[in-house]
């Protein structure tokens, strides 16, 4: 299968712990977007990289969340002291530039994140 | 940020055409405009992209107006595979490139 993965697929975490998430997207494709989405709404944007360059970060993303995208390849996205709010479907699709930036992404099937 | 609507929900019988409007202002003049579909626990998928006018592939056709505030997704003769929940996508060129979904449109088909 080459479309977009996602690691892990379920997490369960405790208040106040660092979690870790890892994309792998198509392997051409050169931009990659991470988006959380909660029960019944839309995605909302967190970030998207170029190859390596990290070109946007939603102003509305806490400072307890960094994403990495070395060599330009895999991408991990960190949550640092979690809160319950954190609590949420994060997705990570990845389009080539030529599709334009709101043109056709793919997407992986996402890391549902649980805090208790 | 600007706001994207679209309607919460739609019913719809089997052999008809869907269409869903989703009204977005603010939005970059030189990207595409995007729909993608939803079914549960899995991620969005593509359906159709446009930067204006009419664009129709092999599974729906999009109608972006000229000054692109709106745009209509058309479903045709749909089936109950169908039903899933509806997503505009549009770029956003305010504090920075924000990619904004729209609240989406839960589309539920009968038989």
């Amino acid at each position: 299968d080459t479309g977009v993965s996602q690691d892990p697929r379920h997490k369960i975490t405790k208040r106040g712990q660092n979690v870790t998430f890892r994309c792998d997207p198509i392997s051409e494709h050169n931009r990659l977007y991470w988006y959380r989405q909660t029960l019944g709404q839309g995605p909302e944007f967190l970030t998207y990289f170029q190859n390596e360059a990290q070109l946007e970060k939603s102003r509305l993303l806490s400072d307890r969340f960094s994403a990495e995208r070395p060599k330009g390849s895999f991408s991990t996205l960190e949550i640092q002291r979690t809160e319950q709010g954190d609590s949420a479907m994060y997705l990570c699709a990845s389009s080539s530039r030529t599709s334009g930036g709101a043109g056709e992404q793919f997407f992986g099937p996402g890391t549902r994140l649980t805090v208790l | 940020l600007a706001k994207t609507t679209q309607p919460i929900s739609m019913d719809s019988y089997e052999g008809q055409e869907v269409n869903i409007t989703c009204s977005h202002n603010n939005i970059a003049t030189n990207d595409y405009i995007t729909w993608y579909q939803q079914f549960p626990s899995q991620g969005p998928r593509f359906i159709i992209q446009g930067y204006k006018t009419k664009v129709t592939n092999e599974v729906a056709s999009l109608f972006i107006p000229a000054d692109r505030k709106s745009s209509t997704l058309s479903l045709p003769r749909v089936s109950l595979s169908d039903t899933a929940v509806y997503y505009c996508l549009v770029l956003v060129i305010s504090y920075g490139q924000n990619f904004v979904f729209g609240p989406g449109t839960r589309l539920s088909v009968l038989p």
